[in-house]
């Protein structure tokens, strides 16, 4: 079975500061993909980054990029520049190629930014 | 705009009520998801649906019923079965995004409390 662990409950930083979420993950399967979720005040979850599992190079979005380390089943996630609108809990989530509809999210990390 | 609805936002239920949460999709996704959210949890899979008429259980349907009989609507009633069902409930759907990306999209979520 895959599993998702997030081994911050919550963190903090500045503003304009950079942070780093923590994610692993176990799983036997090579074909997969990680995704990261922003779930803020509102509880709308939102799609931050996702990353596949053949893809050597890290993803990135704007201030958000990722460490993937494939070898180590590590998927860290890295806010540079924070805002006070990245406050949020964060997921780290993961699911096989081959099986869509099974995706597993770990506990969260609930992030807060400091002005 | 395109998107995912949920209703009601809050929602209480009597003992030995049965209660329905309500979820419709415009974004023309064949795939649609329930998940529960309970505090320092991730997300868990309840049910999920594939096609219309079709629907599977996932790790913790048990006390809960969905029903399928629209592309658009995949309700979810959560039954008298169901003894701890104060929750946070996410509905989602699965599509392609721009750049051939295959995620799942939510809605704002569903508070249910027992009386």
């Amino acid at each position: 079975a895959q599993t998702v662990t997030q081994s911050q409950p919550e963190m903090s930083v500045q503003e304009a500061e950079t942070v780093t979420l923590s994610c692993t993950y176990d799983t036997s399967e090579s074909n997969y993909y990680l995704f990261w979720y922003k779930q803020p005040p509102s509880r709308q979850m939102i799609l931050v980054i996702r990353q596949e599992a053949y893809k050597q190079q890290n993803a990135t979005e704007n201030r958000f990029s990722v460490n993937f380390q494939k070898a180590a089943k590590s998927f860290s996630l890295k806010i540079s520049d924070s805002q006070l609108g990245d406050t949020a809990m964060y997921f780290c989530a993961f699911m096989i190629t081959y099986n869509n509809n099974d995706m597993r999210f770990g506990a969260g990390t609930r992030l807060t930014v400091k002005p | 705009d395109g998107g995912i609805t949920q209703s009601p936002k809050y929602l209480f239920r009597k003992e030995g009520q049965n209660v329905t949460l309500s979820c419709e999709q415009n974004l023309n996704h064949d795939a649609m998801y329930w998940y529960r959210q309970d505090p320092g949890q991730g997300l868990r899979l309840i049910y999920y649906s594939q096609i219309v008429n079709d629907f599977q259980k996932g790790d913790i349907a048990e006390g809960y019923s969905v029903s399928r009989e629209k592309k658009e609507s995949f309700p979810l009633t959560v039954t008298s079965a169901q003894k701890n069902p104060t929750a946070f409930y996410l509905c989602a759907s699965r599509g392609w995004k721009a750049g051939g990306r295959d995620i799942q999209y939510f809605g704002a979520g569903t508070r249910l409390s027992v009386l």
